[in-house]
């Protein structure tokens, strides 16, 4: 089975730049999630969609980041200017929510951000 | 805050030996756990879950470890294999579906 995928899996950009990544969940799952990796402060919930539709965006760090999920296959996370700060692993998660499930990621995105 | 803590940052073990990893947990309302595997340059893989009306579950090697009492979750590895070097995170639920990642431990497996 298709685990999630993201893309690209590094980025390289100067600042003030668009950046724009990709997320295709796992078939059938109904939730997914925006996290942010970094050696500081470990993993960070972004934003989380259920049905397509953003629920909690409370850990989105400024405007400068936005989020979509036009359908349920396909969801983006766009920082605009991005600035050396945002630099870190991004990743995606899916899950089923039915009750308790585990959330399941794919291999990130590695952003450098000069 | 809440927060789930690991008591080891680093544990080597020699191949063949089983491991334990640690995890401490402070949010007496999490009613779900979840043990991550990450290796260098993936994302966390899931390795199994458990539910606050168990105390104990297993997988393919792997055991986890529930002690309500003292908010404590341990996963046990058996028979542990070069493979399994990673860095091991426990994680709780803070609602239906926001996790909570504890800061995780590097495993590194001695041949």
């Amino acid at each position: 089975d298709a685990g999630v995928i993201q893309s690209p899996r590094h980025e390289v950009t100067e600042m003030g730049q668009e950046v724009t990544l990709r997320c295709k969940p796992i078939s059938g799952h109904n939730s997914l999630f925006w996290y942010r990796q970094t050696m500081m402060r470990g993993l960070e919930l972004l934003i989380y969609f259920n049905n397509n539709v953003p629920i909690d965006d409370s850990g989105m760090p400024e405007d400068r980041f936005s989020a979509k999920m036009p359908n349920a296959s396909f969801s983006t996370l766009k920082i605009q200017p991005s600035e050396p700060r945002d630099s870190a692993v991004y990743f995606c998660a899916s899950s089923l929510r039915q009750g308790n499930q585990p959330q399941h990621f794919g291999d990130g995105t590695r952003l450098s951000i000069l | 805050g809440e927060s789930v803590g690991l008591h080891l940052p680093t544990l080597s073990v020699q191949e063949g030996d089983n491991s334990i990893i640690n995890c401490a947990y402070s949010n007496s309302a999490s009613d779900y756990f979840i043990w991550y595997k990450q290796e260098s340059g993936k994302g966390p893989q899931f390795i199994i879950d458990i539910r606050s009306n168990m105390d104990k579950r297993q997988g393919q090697r792997v055991t986890v470890l529930l002690n309500k009492t003292v908010k404590h979750l341990s996963l046990q590895i058996a028979a542990t294999q070069p493979g399994d070097s990673a860095v091991y995170f426990c994680a709780e639920n803070e609602n239906d579906y926001k996790l909570s990642f504890g800061a995780g431990t590097t495993v590194t497996v001695r041949a």
